[in-house]
Order: structure tokens, then C-alpha cells, then sequence
């Protein structure tokens, strides 16, 4: 089983809607969660971290389930320019981050 | 702050060459790493290093050098290029401490071995 898994999409969304995209680990020690944005042909860029209360940055909304070992990731009012790939990250209290494979998302105009 | 710099931007090998690819931070960070990305795959760590004169392996190493003489650079060195290296390598850079911290990536190298 893989340590950080996403469902990799695409999720294909009108401009103006609500997406939320989940992410589960499985290695219980983790203890620090970031999600990151990456544009076709880009490096990956920090979007936000996730702490344990949730927290929200716009538009966009973290929040952490530890008991279910899984982060999510809520995107309202989706734009155009939201179209990117999103990351997750879970560290387990080392320096090493342990990404997934990604979550596609294509908003249509 | 220039963040993480990578050179070249794109390179063409040939099977057998070596090279070295460049990485360089200006954020006094102790942690840096190389991945490689492909298609379906997803980022997978080659190397880190966790200060000067400290490196490690990561997932997929083999086929692969690094060295970290000084904080700021971290050179990834391929040394028989084959075509399974066509990809994208990302280097990375964070502080270090007790928690994870996020890393800062660099753009890239896209690298082709015909």
C-alpha cells in the first residue's frame, strides 16, 4: 500500500463550483501536512499547510481527520486559474516529506 | 532571495555520457533533496542530504551521485546516462528540525538520454 494516496482525476469542474479533493496516509506517526499546487511544465509551489484545527486561506479551506488518516482539500468558487495539479505532503516528524501522485483538476469555463 | 536554482533548464544526453546537474539555495537551508518526476509515478526521492558533508539514499538511487561540500549547492551527478533517466528532476530544499517542514523546489531540469 502506497504511503500517500490521492485520487489522481481529472476532476473536471464548471467555473464557479466547489471541489474538494482527499488525500489519506497510512503512516500514523505523521505529524506535519501541506498540500502544493503544480502547473503543467512547473515545479510543485507550496498552496498551504494543514494543522490539526483546520485552517483557511481564501478560497481555500485545510482541514485534517486523524482518525481517519486523511487530509482534504476544499476549493470554492472555483476559477480558471485554479487548473493545476495538487499535491499532498504528510511528514512523519523527520525532514523527509512523502508526496502523492497528485489530483488533476480542470475547471471549465 | 533568488529560493532554489537549478541548471540547465533542459538537456539532451546520449546513452553512456555523464553530468551533473546543479542545485543552489540562498536560504540557509540545512535539508535538501533530489526527486525525479514521471508520468504516473509521482515524485520519488534519489538523494538528501541533511547538512554539509551529509548525504543519504532515498527510493531510487542507483545510477546516481551526489555530494554536498558547502550549505548552498547540492549537485545531482548521473554517471552512464541511460534512456529509464528521461525525466524531470526537481531539487528541493528545507529547514531542519524536529517537525517536517515544506520544502521549496526548484524548476526543474528536463532531461532526455536517447
Amino acid at each position: 500500500r502506497k504511503e500517500v494516496e490521492q485520487d489522481p482525476g481529472p476532476f473536471n469542474v464548471p467555473e464557479g463550483a466547489t471541489v474538494a479533493f482527499n488525500c489519506t496516509y497510512s503512516n500514523s506517526a505523521s505529524q506535519s501536512f501541506f498540500w502544493y499546487r503544480q502547473d503543467c511544465r512547473k515545479e510543485p509551489k507550496l498552496l498551504m499547510s494543514v494543522y490539526s484545527s483546520g485552517n483557511e486561506d481564501g478560497r481555500f479551506t485545510a482541514q485534517l481527520n486523524r482518525a481517519s488518516q486523511y487530509i482534504s482539500l476544499l476549493i470554492r468558487d472555483s476559477k480558471l486559474s485554479d487548473s493545476a495539479t495538487y499535491l499532498c505532503a504528510c511528514g512523519a516528524g523527520s525532514y523527509q516529506l512523502t508526496f502523492g501522485k497528485g489530483t488533476k483538476l480542470s475547471v471549465i469555463p | 532571495n533568488a529560493g532554489v536554482t537549478q541548471t540547465p533548464k533542459f538537456q539532451v544526453l546520449k546513452t553512456g555520457q555523464s553530468m551533473t546537474l546543479q542545485c543552489a539555495q540562498d536560504m540557509n537551508h540545512e535539508y535538501m533533496s533530489w526527486y525525479r518526476q514521471d508520468p504516473g509515478m509521482g515524485l520519488r526521492l534519489i538523494h538528501y542530504s541533511v547538512g554539509a558533508g551529509i548525504t543519504d539514499q532515498g527510493e531510487v538511487p542507483n545510477g546516481y551521485n551526489v555530494s554536498r561540500s558547502t550549505t548552498e549547492d547540492f549537485p545531482l551527478r548521473l554517471l552512464s546516462a541511460a534512456p529509464s533517466q528521461t525525466s524531470v528532476y526537481f531539487c528541493a530544499s528545507s529547514y531542519l528540525g524536529q517537525d517536517s517542514y515544506e520544502q521549496y523546489f526548484g524548476p526543474g531540469t528536463r532531461l532526455t538520454v536517447t
